[in-house]
């Protein structure tokens, strides 16, 4: 199976501030049609996993602009600039190239 | 897009849980259903998927001798039967539209369900 590393697995930040998060696969997430599979979500406590990002970097309607995903081939960034109070709660990387589908094992974000 | 699914279980070790998924008639047409499960302590992982149109399954290999996934498509329900449950099955259980068959991403989650192993 693919692993998925996330980096760091809790992350403290400041209101107005910048966080990000890394995500690293153990292998390259480009499949045949040279698309990559990577999904960003956000779980706030007691609800269901959101989408945020697809695809690296193609952002879900509704979703701010702060909210910005880059990389490529096994390294994966997701950046919120701008941090407010209502983005903590855990973040997840998804690898959807290679069955079975992955995760990352979750990054906590709260605020000082 | 709303994918609503059954209430809280709690089972015995050793029995089986069922799991329901109601979703609108357009997802259940065109596209996968996927089960994912968050285990306290161990994150989220993917159990495998139903194409509910052609009733087709691919299942993760460690729940591969355990789950079934079935479809109904006069309610729109895909339903998720995982057996031999231990206190390791405990987890919150959900299910995802999922987008492309074989590559692709989870784009809208169930409300989840808690199932709860105990003896």
């Amino acid at each position: 199976d693919v692993v998925m590393t996330q980096s760091p697995l809790s992350l403290p930040v400041t209101v107005g501030q910048s966080a990000s998060i890394s995500c690293r696969s153990s292998h390259s997430l480009v499949d045949r049609d040279d698309n990559t599979h990577l999904t960003w979500f956000h779980q706030r406590p007691g609800q269901s996993p959101r989408r945020l990002i697809y695809k690296v970097s193609v952002r879900d309607s509704g979703v701010p602009d702060r909210f910005g995903g880059s990389g490529s081939g096994t390294d994966f960034t997701l950046k919120i600039s701008r941090v407010e109070a209502e983005d903590v709660g855990l973040y997840y990387c998804m690898q959807g190239t290679h069955w079975p589908w992955t995760f990352g094992q979750g990054t906590r974000v709260d605020i000082k | 897009v709303q994918l609503v699914q059954s209430g809280a279980e709690v089972k015995k070790p050793g029995s089986s849980v069922k799991v329901s998924c109601k979703a609108s008639r357009d997802t259940f047409r065109n596209y996968v259903v996927s089960w994912v499960r968050h285990v306290p302590g161990e994150g989220l992982q993917w159990m495998g998927q139903i194409i509910p149109a052609f009733r087709t399954t691919e299942y993760a290999q460690r729940f591969q001798d355990r789950v079934k996934f079935t479809a109904d498509k006069s309610t729109n329900t895909a339903y998720m039967e995982l057996s031999s449950l231990t206190s390791d099955d405990t987890a919150v259980y959900y299910c995802a539209r999922q987008v492309g068959a074989v590559a692709g991403t989870l784009d809208y989650w169930g409300q989840g369900t808690l199932v709860t192993v105990s003896s």
